[in-house]
């Protein structure tokens, strides 16, 4: 499939643990976005990045979460010392380029995280 | 920081009826996005709106960018029940590199 894939699909953590999610963007999309979404929500912007670097990382709620993207690849979310407000779906989305009028973002299934 | 409040949260409605959704802010966007999402997969694009004003059409959803560009809806006619799920608007501008920010979402069930 040529999509954004993310896995695990499905996360259940203790408390006070780390866990990795992680994104495959579809293939020669340069800019690549992470968002979480409470159930029956809209998506809260986390953090962008262009390449390997991330311009934009007002999103992130707190200095327990960070992001990692490897060129224009696979990045990965890292939240450390999970506690039960991160419940939620952390959605991946990559975009072709910057520039043009669409701004369409192809969005990935989503990791679903609970925190016990 | 901009903000989108979209209405209702909820809407249930008997298939055949019409409905509409609404996306206001008191900031301007480049352009407006309107994307549904089904449970367990993300957000699929519906439409981009652009021009203030402009009106687009995708079978029975018409799709509307306020004259000023901070306001959208969505008309759905004679819903059916293939039209359940989250529906949600975001808007674009602010940055150069596409940032949306989202609406909380319309949950729309139809009821056969």
């Amino acid at each position: 499939g040529a999509g954004v894939s993310q896995s695990p699909s499905n996360k259940v953590t203790e408390k006070g643990k780390d866990v990795e999610l992680r994104c495959d963007p579809i293939s020669g999309h340069t800019a690549l976005y992470w968002y979480r979404q409470r159930l029956g929500q809209g998506l809260e912007f986390l953090i962008y990045f262009q390449g390997n670097s991330a311009p934009d990382k007002s999103g992130l709620p707190s200095d327990r979460f960070s992001a990692e993207r490897t060129g224009e690849s696979v990045s990965t979310l890292t939240i450390q010392r999970t506690q039960q407000e991160d419940s939620a779906v952390y959605l991946c989305a990559s975009r072709p380029r910057l520039g043009g009028r669409s701004n369409e973002q192809f969005f990935g299934p989503g990791t679903r995280l609970t925190v016990l | 920081t901009q903000l989108l409040e979209q209405s209702p949260q909820f809407l249930s409605i008997q298939e055949g009826e019409n409905l509409t959704v609404y996306c206001n802010s008191s900031s301007v966007f480049s352009s407006l996005q309107w994307y549904r999402q089904e449970p367990g997969e993300g957000p699929v694009l519906l439409v981009t709106v652009v021009t203030g004003g402009e009106v687009k059409k995708l079978k029975r959803l018409t799709f509307q960018f306020g004259d000023a560009r901070k306001d959208s809806s969505l008309h759905i006619t004679a819903a059916q029940p293939g039209d359940t799920g989250l529906y949600l608007c975001a808007g674009a501008g602010g940055t150069s590199y596409g940032k949306l920010t989202f609406g909380q979402g319309t949950i729309l069930t139809v009821h056969p």
